[in-house]
């Protein structure tokens, strides 16, 4: 079956860096995507990875390795704002995005 | 560039009642359409992919007569939840791609409680 990995809580302290790890298991692969998630609110995207290596956007970068399956999502200088769920998502050989089941990130002060 | 809009943003229905959710992407084009159904504290499930003139394809577990979709038109999608009953209460968010474009675009969702 295809799966999707990614823990289920972090909790990071306002201005320090976390990182959110995600592994795939898919049948085929057409690239990852990671969203934000508010509570209440619809998914924002963030990034996506095709190629191996890291894409930087801001204070948030994303890294991706084929051949181990598995990706990161980096948050640099948190920010309170940046409190939210984290979605891995996986393009798989029929173009369907499978999704995981989300990372809430809490931000303390 | 790249908006979704879905409207209403929430609803509260009878049960037995039927409602209809709209989707229009704003700026864009959207040759295919997605339907997502998202519990509290849970993922979101996909639903059923729709293509612009075409039968939606539904996920396996989806009443295709309980929950019917359209996509008449390249910028307009709409899913109708028919005879809702209390457990059809979710968040139902849909999002739209261009043709040969790998983002989605999500709209901002529809928070449906059936009494």
């Amino acid at each position: 079956g295809q799966n999707i990995d990614q823990p289920t809580e972090m909790t990071a302290t306002e201005g320090a860096i976390v990182q959110i790890n995600c592994t795939y298991q898919t049948s085929g692969f057409n690239g990852l995507f990671w969203y934000q998630q508010h509570a209440g609110e619809a998914p924002t995207f963030l990034s996506y990875n095709v190629l191996d290596g890291l894409e930087e956007k801001g204070r948030f970068s994303s890294f991706l390795s084929r051949s181990k399956g598995y990706s990161y999502l980096l948050l640099k200088e948190l920010q309170m704002k940046d409190s939210a769920s984290y979605l891995c998502a996986v393009k798989d050989s029929n173009y369907q995005l499978i999704w995981g089941a989300g990372t809430k990130l809490i931000i303390k002060p | 560039g790249a908006v979704v809009s879905q409207h209403p943003s929430w609803v509260i229905c009878k049960s037995g009642t039927s409602v209809k959710i709209e989707c229009r992407s704003l700026d864009f084009q959207a040759t295919t359409m997605f339907w997502y159904r998202q519990f509290p504290k849970q993922s979101l499930m996909l639903m059923a992919t729709s293509n612009e003139g075409s039968k939606a394809t539904y996920e396996q577990g989806v009443e295709k007569d309980k929950f019917l979709i359209n996509h008449a038109s390249l910028t307009l999608s709409t899913l109708t939840v028919t005879s809702a009953h209390p457990e059809d209460s979710s968040f139902y968010i849909c999002s739209a791609r261009e043709l040969f474009e790998n983002e989605q675009f999500f709209g901002p969702g529809t928070r449906l409680t059936v009494l």
